[in-house]
């Protein structure tokens, strides 16, 4: 596609449920960044692939958070055992090549993740 | 200390006024990205600079180097510049955002 695609747009799970959110970024972009953005505040770093391998998973905030991005181009993030507070937007992005020279970045829409 | 600060975190302002938008950075950079983030909307990539001055449309982009300083500045701003408006750095691995600035145009 033209851009980066997240799915879905929006997703209304239950505490405690098991949720997929996958990024289909630009073809050709070797680096993935998955962010998070709470309302009203920044993204939050979350994981940056280089290809197919995970370069920087700092930011996941438990072992509850997994990605993957088995052949270096779509990614899933997975989320166990959803708690309220996971609610957020999770964001994408991918660019052609990353770490310090990161070249022009591309976003998804993001998805809409809301646990009750 | 944030590795990247931004400067004022709200603004509001007057159609036609023009804007500044900080941000300063406590890392080495290759380049500065900033970001657009309209309400409810995704993230739109403004600019991406390394050295010197960037514009497009009303919108110019300036960064120095040596003082790790960037700023935005939107030339006869509009209501529709409101948005959320982020700059970004690449660290060693990870971009690291700053906290963003809301900015409010009124007509």
């Amino acid at each position: 596609g033209a851009g980066v695609s997240q799915t879905p747009s929006n997703k209304v799970t239950e505490k405690g449920k098991y949720v997929e959110l996958r990024c289909d970024p630009i073809s050709g972009h070797t680096a993935l960044y998955w962010y998070r953005q709470s309302l009203g505040q920044g993204p939050e770093f979350l994981i940056y692939f280089q290809g197919t391998g995970a370069a920087d998973d700092s930011g996941l905030p438990n072992d509850r958070f997994f990605a993957v991005r088995p052949e270096g181009s779509v990614s899933t993030l997975k989320i166990q055992r959803t708690e309220r507070g996971d609610s957020a937007v999770y964001l994408c992005a991918s660019s052609l090549i990353g770490g310090r020279n990161t070249g022009e970045l591309f976003f998804g829409e993001g998805s809409r993740l809301t646990v009750l | 200390k944030n590795e990247v600060e931004q400067s004022p975190q709200n603004l509001t302002a007057q159609e036609g006024e023009f804007i500044t938008i900080n941000c300063s950075y406590s890392v080495g950079i290759s380049a500065l990205h900033w970001l657009q983030q309209h309400p409810g909307g995704g993230i739109v990539s403004l600019f991406m600079l390394s050295s010197g001055k960037k514009k497009h449309g009303r919108l110019i982009a300036t960064i120095n180097i040596q003082e790790k300083h960037s700023s935005l500045h939107i030339t006869a701003s509009h209501p529709r510049d409101s948005a959320v408006y982020i700059c970004a750095v690449p660290g060693a691995q990870k971009l690291v955002f700053g906290q963003g600035t809301r900015l409010t145009i009124n007509p």
